[in-house]
């Protein structure tokens, strides 16, 4: 059982659509971070969400904390094909010395 | 700012030889960590070094072990390799868990 749950796990969209991705939990995180990765590559940061209820835009995607900081979504407005990627949640609880990534959500943008 | 480099890229080895992959940290950070990804899934967390002490560790056994050096740069030892350890190994640097990570390109070890 993975302690971070994504879903979808994959999305295949047209070009300029909108969606999310959300990432959620049973247990209570600290901060919870957003990465995309590319084929061949490492996870790249997006964002660091601390606060509950906390929200942060990156251009074209918005970055949600839930109130309780055991959930987390990713809105991405008018996706591009640059945006194809796999995305991923990750962080760690609260007095665990662990960190864990969930299992991802692959974006593919048709142009 | 160097990033974060590890090496090798790629790597074939033999079920039940050792395999020691190196990391690089970024300047100026002190945390380094470790993960295991499979194909099509979210990287697994093998372990973390802070200032050359392992303060945190994931499931997996002790045939898996590591190093963190003065500089910062890292090893990944693993002994007894098997062919579920193929794998893509991620090493990341951080000045603090909440600043998150940079990540290496990884090492793609192929185990046969």
């Amino acid at each position: 059982t993975q302690l971070l749950e994504q879903s979808p796990q994959f999305l295949s969209i047209q070009e300029g659509e909108n969606l999310t991705v959300y990432c959620n939990s049973s247990s209570v995180f600290s901060s919870l971070q957003w990465y995309r990765q590319e084929p061949g590559e490492g996870p790249v940061l997006l964002v660091t969400v601390v606060t509950g209820g906390e929200v942060k835009k990156l251009k074209r995607l918005t970055f949600q904390f839930g109130d309780a900081r055991k959930d987390s979504s990713l809105h991405i407005t008018a996706a591009q094909p640059g945006d194809t990627g796999l995305y991923l949640c990750a962080g760690s609880p609260y007095n665990f010395n662990k960190f864990y990534f969930g299992s991802g959500t692959k974006l593919n943008v048709k142009p | 700012e160097t990033g974060v480099t590890q090496s090798p890229t790629h790597l074939i080895k033999t079920r039940g030889q050792q395999v020691t992959l190196r990391c690089s940290s970024q300047s100026g950070h002190n945390t380094v960590s470790w993960y295991q990804q499979a194909l099509g899934q979210g990287p697994q967390f093998i372990f973390q070094y802070y200032r050359e002490e392992e303060n945190g560790r994931g499931n997996f056994p002790p045939r898996f072990s590591g190093l963190q050096f003065p500089n910062y740069s890292s090893e990944l030892n693993v002994n007894a390799l098997e062919l579920d350890d193929s794998a893509l190994y991620l090493c990341a640097s951080s000045q603090s868990r909440d600043d998150g990570y940079t990540f290496g390109s990884g090492t793609r070890l192929t185990v046969v």
